[in-house]
C-alpha cells in the first residue's frame, strides 16, 4: 500500500537554527511531492513541489529551500530559522494529480 | 489567477442536523477539479469529496454531498447527520486540470454541538 512519512512530527528550535523535515512516500514511484506551510488559524501555503528527482519548483520567495535527492524523498530546509518560520508543515503526494493529495501527519515548528 | 473564498470563518451544528460550507472560486478555466479536505484537531488533512467540473452530477460520499453550480463558481459541501467527529476545520480547494497545484481556500472552522 501507498503511505506517506513526515518526521519530526513536533520541534523546537531556536532563531538562527538550522532546519531539516524529511518526508518519504513508500509503495508508488516518481510521485509528485509538495510541501505546504499553515500559519496558525490560517490556510495552506504551498512552499515547494516536485515532479522529479532534483526538480523543485518555489512557489514564494523565502528563508526555506526543499531537495528532492531520491525518487521518493522530499526534503524541507533552513540554514537560519527565522521566528516567521513558525507554523504546521504539511508533505503531500498525489498519485494523479486529478485525484488530490494525500498528506502526511504534519510537523509543528516552534522557533523560539 | 485562481482564488477560493471561504467565506464562514466558522459555523456550528447540532449532532443529527444538517449543516451546508460555502466555498466559491474565481477561474477562467472550463476544465478544472474540486476538493472538500477535513482537517480534524489531530491537523491530520484528509480528502473528504471530489467534484470534476465537467460532470454535471454532483458527487456524494455517504453523509457528504456537493451543490456545485459552475455557471456561479460555487462548491458548497452539506454535511447530512452530523456527527461529533465531523466536527473540524474545512477546506474547499481547487486544480486546473493537468496543473499540479492545489489552491486552498481560508477553511470554516465546524463545531458540533451534543
Amino acid at each position: 500500500s501507498q503511505t506517506i512519512h513526515q518526521w519530526p512530527a513536533t520541534l523546537v528550535q531556536p532563531v538562527g537554527s538550522p532546519l531539516s523535515l524529511e518526508c518519504t512516500v513508500e509503495g508508488t514511484s516518481n510521485p509528485n511531492l509538495y510541501w505546504y506551510r499553515q500559519a496558525a488559524g490560517r490556510g495552506l501555503q504551498l512552499l515547494f513541489y516536485s515532479v522529479g528527482i532534483g526538480q523543485i519548483s518555489s512557489e514564494v520567495p523565502q528563508n526555506l529551500s526543499a531537495s528532492r535527492p531520491q525518487d521518493r524523498q522530499f526534503i524541507l530546509s533552513s540554514k537560519k530559522l527565522l521566528l516567521s518560520d513558525s507554523g504546521f508543515y504539511l508533505c503531500a503526494w498525489s498519485p494523479n494529480p486529478n485525484y488530490g493529495y494525500t498528506f502526511g501527519s504534519g510537523t509543528r515548528l516552534t522557533v523560539v | 489567477a485562481q482564488t477560493v473564498t471561504q467565506s464562514q470563518p466558522e459555523m456550528s451544528v447540532q449532532e443529527a442536523e444538517t449543516v451546508t460550507l460555502s466555498c466559491t472560486y474565481d477561474t477562467s478555466e472550463s476544465d478544472y477539479y474540486l476538493f472538500w479536505y477535513k482537517q480534524p484537531p489531530s491537523r491530520q488533512m484528509i480528502l473528504v469529496i471530489r467534484q470534476e467540473a465537467y460532470k454535471q452530477q454532483n458527487a456524494t460520499e455517504n453523509r457528504f454531498s456537493v451543490n456545485f453550480q459552475k455557471a456561479a463558481k460555487s462548491f458548497s459541501l452539506k454535511i447530512s447527520d452530523s456527527q461529533l467527529g465531523d466536527a473540524a476545520m474545512y477546506f474547499c480547494a481547487y486544480m486546473k486540470t493537468s496543473y499540479d497545484k492545489v489552491i486552498f481556500g481560508p477553511g470554516t472552522s465546524l463545531s458540533v454541538i451534543p
